[in-house]
């Protein structure tokens, strides 16, 4: 069956636009992460969503970094007022009911110029 | 604090040799452990899990890992190594609870030579 979807593949701006990152996880997935993956690092939670509930932000950098996700299915991650420190691969996962293990989408390569 | 290192950040192996990859974590609550595999301009493919039980554990593409829960280790191994195993290796910890989010290491970067 179809993967986690995210889209664009590639996204480059220049810094202080704003820029909008989606995923679309699994079909049947309800919960789904995303995450931030910068050179030479690890990965770093940024927030979760589960079904209806209010998702967990604790991961996200600063106040410039949102995410919404409508219907319980699709999800975007908005970053504002880009930074050159914001770029990075924006990865997306998801999971059937938020147990680990994560299926992972293909990333976003944010690049701020 | 919760962490997971992995100290090599780059391997070179000859293909046909043995592969192994350290892991250590530091996890407050019953570890699940991880290991992701992740190619250029991919996505993390989940090689292999531990959840409990038997301490070996298989994964795809022949690969196995062995906890250790007196050493804090999931060491990921491969008897013999293919070209197309070069990639970065990621382990990660996380919990049965939902919404825990997985801790990653820092990854290690594997090179096959021929």
């Amino acid at each position: 069956g179809a993967g986690v979807s995210q889209s664009p593949s590639n996204k480059v701006t220049e810094k202080g636009k704003d820029v909008e990152l989606r995923c679309d996880p699994i079909s049947g997935h309800t919960a789904l992460y995303w995450y931030r993956q910068s050179l030479g690092q690890g990965l770093e939670f940024l927030i979760y969503f589960q079904g209806n509930s209010a998702p967990d932000k604790s991961g996200l950098p600063s106040d410039r970094f949102s995410a919404e996700r409508t219907g319980g299915s699709v999800s975007t991650l908005t970053i504002q007022r880009t930074q050159q420190e914001d770029s990075a691969v924006y990865l997306c996962a998801s999971s059937p009911t938020g147990v680990p293990p994560l299926h992972f989408g293909n990333g976003t390569r944010l690049t701020v110029t | 604090a919760q962490s997971v290192t992995q100290p090599d950040i780059h391997i070179t192996v000859s293909e046909g040799a043995s592969l192994e990859l350290r892991c250590n974590y530091s996890y407050g609550a019953t570890p699940y452990l991880f290991w992701y595999v992740q190619s250029p301009g991919q996505g993390l493919q989940l090689l292999l899990k531990y959840f409990s039980g038997d301490t070996l554990v298989q994964g795809i593409k022949g690969f196995e890992a062995e906890f250790k829960r007196s050493q804090s280790s999931f060491n990921l191994r491969k008897p013999s190594v293919h070209w197309s195993d070069a990639a970065e290796y990621f382990c990660a910890v996380g919990s049965n609870q939902a919404g825990t989010a997985l801790i990653f290491g820092k990854g290690t970067t594997l090179s096959v030579s021929s």
